[in-house]
C-alpha cells in the first residue's frame, strides 16, 4: 500500500500563472479530501468527494479554485491566476466513506507563488 | 460554525515527565461530534494518533490518552511519561459521524529533551 500520493511535492509559480495539483487516493477509498495548511490559518478544509461526486466545497475560495475527480484513482486541485496568498501546503486525504473513518493524508504539495 | 482551540502553540518537556495538551471544541452543525488527535513526526506525514466517537469514552495509543468530555467540550491529550521520540506536532480535530472534512486546531509542537 503506497498510501496517498501527491504530485508534485513542490511547485513554484509566478503570480498570475495556473497551478494544478494531483492526488492519487488509496485504492478502495471512496472519499477524497483536500486541505490547505498555512502558518497563520493552520489546516483548513477545502473540498470533499465521495465516489467521485463533489459533496462539500464549503471551504473552497469562491474564485480561481476548482477541484475535480474524473475517476476513482485521482483528483486534481486547480488554482487559476495564482496569487502570493495562495502559497501554502496543499494536503490530500482519503478514507472509507463510512462512520468511524480515518482520513489518511498524503505528504502534501508545497506551492510557492512568487 | 465549528472550531477547535489548542491553547499551547509550543511545549517543551523533559524526557520521562508528563505531558498534557489542551483541546477544546465548539460546533453548531454537528449533532454527535467525533474527536481526533493527529500527529506529524519530523519528516513524516500527518497520521491519526487516536480517535473517540462517543462522549465519555477514552481513546489511547502509543501511551497517549484522551477523554471526550461533552460537558466541558474538551479532548485533552495526556501522556504520563514522554520520550524523545514523542517530539512532534499534535493536532486536535473535530468531525461528524460520517465522512466529512475535519476542523483542525492550529497544532501544538512538542519538544522532548533528554
Amino acid at each position: 500500500n503506497a498510501g496517498v500520493i501527491q504530485t508534485p511535492r513542490h511547485k513554484v509559480t509566478g503570480k498570475g500563472q495556473e497551478a494544478t495539483l494531483w492526488c492519487e487516493p488509496i485504492s478502495g477509498h471512496s472519499a477524497v479530501f483536500w486541505y490547505r495548511q498555512t502558518i497563520v490559518q493552520g489546516l483548513e478544509f477545502l473540498t470533499y468527494f465521495r465516489n467521485q461526486a463533489p459533496i462539500d466545497d464549503s471551504g473552497m475560495p469562491k474564485e480561481r479554485f476548482s477541484a475535480q475527480m474524473p475517476n476513482q484513482s485521482h483528483s486534481t486541485l486547480k488554482i487559476q491566476s495564482t496569487q502570493p496568498q495562495d502559497s501554502a501546503v496543499y494536503l490530500c486525504a482519503s478514507s472509507l466513506a463510512r462512520s468511524s473513518y480515518e482520513q489518511y493524508f498524503g505528504p502534501g504539495t508545497r506551492l510557492t507563488v512568487l | 460554525g465549528d472550531s477547535v482551540t489548542q491553547t499551547e502553540g509550543q511545549v517543551t518537556v523533559s524526557e520521562s515527565k508528563s505531558l498534557i495538551i489542551n483541546c477544546t471544541y465548539s460546533t453548531t452543525s454537528i449533532a454527535y461530534p467525533n474527536l481526533f488527535w493527529y500527529v506529524r513526526y519530523p519528516g513524516e506525514g500527518l497520521q491519526l494518533l487516536l480517535k473517540v466517537i462517543t462522549a465519555g469514552q477514552k481513546g489511547s495509543s502509543r501511551g497517549f490518552e484522551a477523554t471526550y468530555n461533552k460537558e466541558t467540550t474538551s479532548f485533552h491529550l495526556q501522556k504520563a511519561s514522554v520520550q524523545e521520540s514523542d517530539s512532534a506536532v499534535y493536532y486536535c480535530a473535530l468531525g461528524g459521524n460520517y465522512a466529512q472534512g475535519l476542523t483542525f486546531g492550529l497544532g501544538t509542537r512538542v519538544s522532548v529533551f533528554p
